[in-house]
């Protein structure tokens, strides 16, 4: 199974929501990555964790809270996001961190209202 | 981290030969290429990773020349599906983050 999984695959959210996506593995692999992608750009770093613990942070916004509950699952929370934060969120995972063999997930379209 | 440069995008007709080079002058002595495959509104695709030479998979073909400071990536016989946005990345495993550069859009035609 070489699949990561995101959900939702869409997300509506106002200025003054609370919301997470998520992301799900199950290669075994020890190191899982958020990142973000703007219409048209590349995507741009935001966390790494390996082994379950952070150990990148792109000096992303607090309003935005990575959790790494096991090694299998990736959460990034959502709180008082700006209009500019709609994007792609897209999470990978590779097998240790940080390897440039990453395999990524089909993202969640996030749009703030 | 190598810096890479690539064609902002590239124009081809369904059944050619796609050849995609990416410029990395400082490539550091531990550094491999990979290229990843991205189709719109999805998640980046790894497509192949080299170190030297050549290298060959069931999807497409990496040459990289002795001084490593260029490599390109070569797709066989190319299809309106393989419209995309193809990066080109350079580092080491259990180096520093992953950093995508622009991307070559490349756009096959009927």
């Amino acid at each position: 199974d070489t699949e990561v999984t995101q959900t939702p695959k869409h997300l509506v959210m106002g200025m003054t929501n609370k919301k997470s996506l998520k992301c799900e593995q199950h290669m075994g692999h020890r190191a899982m990555y958020w990142y973000k992608q703007k219409a048209k750009k590349p995507p741009e770093l935001m966390f790494v964790y390996s082994y379950e613990k952070l150990s990148i942070n792109e000096s992303v916004p607090s309003r935005f809270s990575p959790e790494c509950p096991n090694s299998s699952l990736l959460n990034l929370h959502l709180h008082a996001l700006q209009p500019e934060d709609s994007a792609l969120y897209l999470c990978a995972s590779s097998q240790v961190a940080v390897s440039y063999e990453q395999y990524f997930g089909p993202g969640t379209r996030l749009t703030v209202t | 981290l190598a810096k890479t440069t690539q064609p902002i995008s590239m124009d081809s007709y369904e059944g050619q030969e796609v050849n995609i080079t990416c410029s990395h002058n400082n490539i550091a002595t531990n550094d491999y290429i990979t290229w990843y495959q991205q189709f719109p509104s999805q998640g980046p695709r790894f497509i192949i990773q080299g170190y030297k030479t050549k290298v060959t998979n069931e999807v497409a073909s990496l040459f990289i020349p002795a001084d490593r400071k260029s490599s390109t990536l070569s797709l066989p016989r190319v299809s309106l599906s393989d419209t995309a946005v193809y990066y080109c990345l350079v580092g080491e495993t259990g180096g520093f983050k992953t950093i995508f550069g622009a991307g070559t859009r490349l756009f096959v035609k009927a």
